[in-house]
This record gives structure tokens, sequence and C-alpha cells, in this order.
């Protein structure tokens, strides 16, 4: 079975500063992992993932996350935030075959000026 | 290259009634998975569909049923509607069943149960 943990359900940081969003996972067998963002009324846009490759992922918009397997940690980090950034970031794992998806309960990002 | 459309994209319902909820995955994908979100909390994977054959579901009811069509696209529908429906459901589609494949979402359908 596979879990997530999302350290902090609200995050706030000034503009310009490093954002740090914490995830750790459980899983039983080696894992997939994504961070997904979610804007109000909107659905999940995909941040990153990481599949077994480079254990430093980049994605979209600068956001970067390394897997650390010793840690059983996920976390995604961005050297400077943007007003643009603040939303709801979820952390979510797969162990499965047929790509079940299991996501943390969401971390919201506040970024002010 | 066209996205996840979902539709509707808001319903009021009242408890006891059925609703049924389509996607319409994006153009080449073959795998279909519906996810339900409740208000702050994050998505809970329902089910999901791979070439018109259920293959994996989550802890949910039988009232939550669903099919995917030959084009792809898939229903949602839920029987007998209780309060604790109410939720944003997520329609995801994929390339292939594979997790490594990675999901597109819809932008979903808020549904609520009065």
């Amino acid at each position: 079975a596979q879990s997530v943990t999302q350290l902090g359900s609200h995050v706030s940081v000034s503009e310009g500063a490093l954002v740090l969003l914490r995830c750790n996972y459980s899983s039983s067998v080696p894992p997939y992992l994504f961070w997904y963002v979610q804007y109000p009324n909107q659905g999940l846009q995909l941040l990153l993932k990481y599949t077994s490759a480079a254990t430093l992922v980049k994605g979209i918009n600068g956001f970067e996350a390394e897997f650390k397997k010793s840690e059983t940690s996920f976390h995604l980090t961005k050297p400077s935030a943007h007003m643009s950034d603040a939303a709801e970031y979820f952390c979510a794992v797969s162990g499965t075959s047929y790509g079940k998806l299991t996501f943390g309960q969401g971390t919201i990002l506040t970024v002010h000026p | 290259e066209t996205g996840v459309t979902q539709s509707p994209t808001h319903l009021i319902k009242t408890r006891g009634q059925q609703v049924t909820l389509r996607c319409s995955s994006q153009s080449g994908h073959n795998t279909v998975s519906w996810y339900q979100q409740a208000l702050g909390q994050g998505p809970q994977f329902i089910f999901q569909y791979y070439r018109e054959e259920e293959n994996g579901r989550g802890n949910f009811p039988p009232r939550f049923s669903g099919l995917q069509f030959p084009n792809y696209s898939s229903e949602l529908n839920v029987n007998a509607l209780e309060l604790d429906d109410s939720a944003l459901y997520l329609c995801a589609s994929s390339v292939g069943q594979g997790t490594n494949y990675g999901y597109t979402f819809g932008s979903g359908t808020r549904l609520t149960v009065v």
C-alpha cells in the first residue's frame, strides 16, 4: 500500500523567497512520485514526476524536487517565489501497475508581496 | 491537441437521486481514471478504465459505477446520492495504463447534493 504525508497544510512566503513544500511517502514497492498544482476552481496540473530516472527532477515554472530514498521524501522547491505561485500543491505516489495515484492532503501556498 | 474536458462544470442534485458525469479524454489517450476530491482534501481514486474494461478500483461502494466508450470517452454514474457525495469529481486520462505514462486532469465537475 502507498501513502503520502504533506507536512504543513499552509505555507506562507514572501515574493522572491525560497519555496519548500514537504512530502514524505510510504510505499511497499519502488514508487512513482508526482507533484501537482491546483488553482482555485480548477483541475490538477502536473508540475513534475519521478519515475526512477534522475533523483533530481526539474518541472515547469521553475520548480524542482529531489527523490531521497533513505528519507522517503520528495520535497518540492523553487528558489524564488512569484505571486502567481499561490495555489494548492499536492504530492502523489503510485506503485501499482494500473496507475492508481494516492494523494496527500495538500499544502496551500500563499505568497506575500 | 485538446485536453481533458468534463461536463457539466457544476451540478446540484437531491439526496437519493442519480447522476451521470461525463469526460472526454485527451486525443490519443486510452486510459481514464476518476477521482473524488472533497472540500479541503486531496483527490481519492474511484476507478480506472483501460480499453473499456475496469482495471482498478478504490474504496468506493458499488453505487459508483463507470463506463468507457470505444472513442475512450467516459462516464461516472452515482446512484442513491448521499450528502457526503458532494465533491469535485476529476477525470484524468493517459496514453497507457501504467503510472509512468503520466495523467492529464480535467477541470472537474462540482457536484452538490442537497
